[in-house]
């Protein structure tokens, strides 16, 4: 089966810079995804690291570390409009093509 | 499609009755997945459909639910009897293939079973 913790909430300020940690355990694995959501809106894809290492994508990078289980997403330059839910999510190599997603992690930017 | 339509966005109702529900994956994706959302909570996988295979359903949470899928077009998910533990957004999400895990969502169907 699969698992993955991350933190419920996390409250940052504008400007500042955020980590929300990930970690998993999979029967296999096959790489780790983030999407954000927002109240009342649908998931969008921010990154996906199959690889160890760090992947940017404007404000935002994605972290991995296979041996350790391990995985954040940063956020730079925060901004009022990054509040949202940000969910981490495992594909496991063993099941099917489906991804497994957290239980979603709270960000609030305030002033 | 541009993105992937799912209707009604809003369903309301009575305990029992059967629902169905609608998903129209962008064009080309030949992977359609279902997703179940509690208040607060995170994405439950429910089933996945790619192209002409046996779909995967390990995700159905009891013999009440059910979902077909034509070649690599509309989707529907059917709720038979419905309890208020139905109660959710049901989301929808395709994507091209299993390469990168960027599905595409849907806005999603609220259900609220009274």
């Amino acid at each position: 089966g699969q698992s993955l913790e991350q933190p419920s909430e996390v409250t940052a300020v504008e400007g500042a810079i955020v980590q929300i940690n990930c970690t998993y355990q999979t029967s296999g694995f096959y790489g780790l995804s983030w999407y954000q959501q927002h109240d009342g809106g649908a998931p969008t894809f921010l990154s996906y690291n199959a690889l160890d290492g760090l992947e940017e994508t404007g404000r935002f990078s994605s972290f991995l570390s296979r041996s350790d289980s391990y995985g954040y997403l940063l956020l730079q330059e925060l901004q009022m409009k990054d509040s949202a839910s940000y969910f981490c999510a495992v594909r496991d190599q063993t099941g099917a093509n489906n991804l497994f997603f957290g239980t979603g992690t709270r960000l609030t930017v305030i002033p | 499609g541009a993105g992937v339509s799912q209707s009604p966005s809003n369903k309301v109702t009575e305990k029992g009755k059967d629902v169905e529900l609608r998903c129209d994956p962008i064009s080309g994706h030949t992977a359609l997945y279902w997703y179940r959302q509690r208040l607060g909570q995170g994405l439950e996988f429910l089933i996945y459909f790619q192209g002409n295979s046996a779909p995967d359903k390990s995700g159905l949470p009891s013999d009440r639910f059910s979902a077909e899928r034509t070649g690599e077009s509309v989707s529907t998910l059917t709720i038979q009897r419905t309890q208020q533990e139905d109660s959710a957004v049901y989301l929808c999400a395709s994507s091209l293939d299993r390469g990168q895990g960027g599905y595409t969502f849907g806005s999603g169907t609220r259900l609220t079973v009274v």
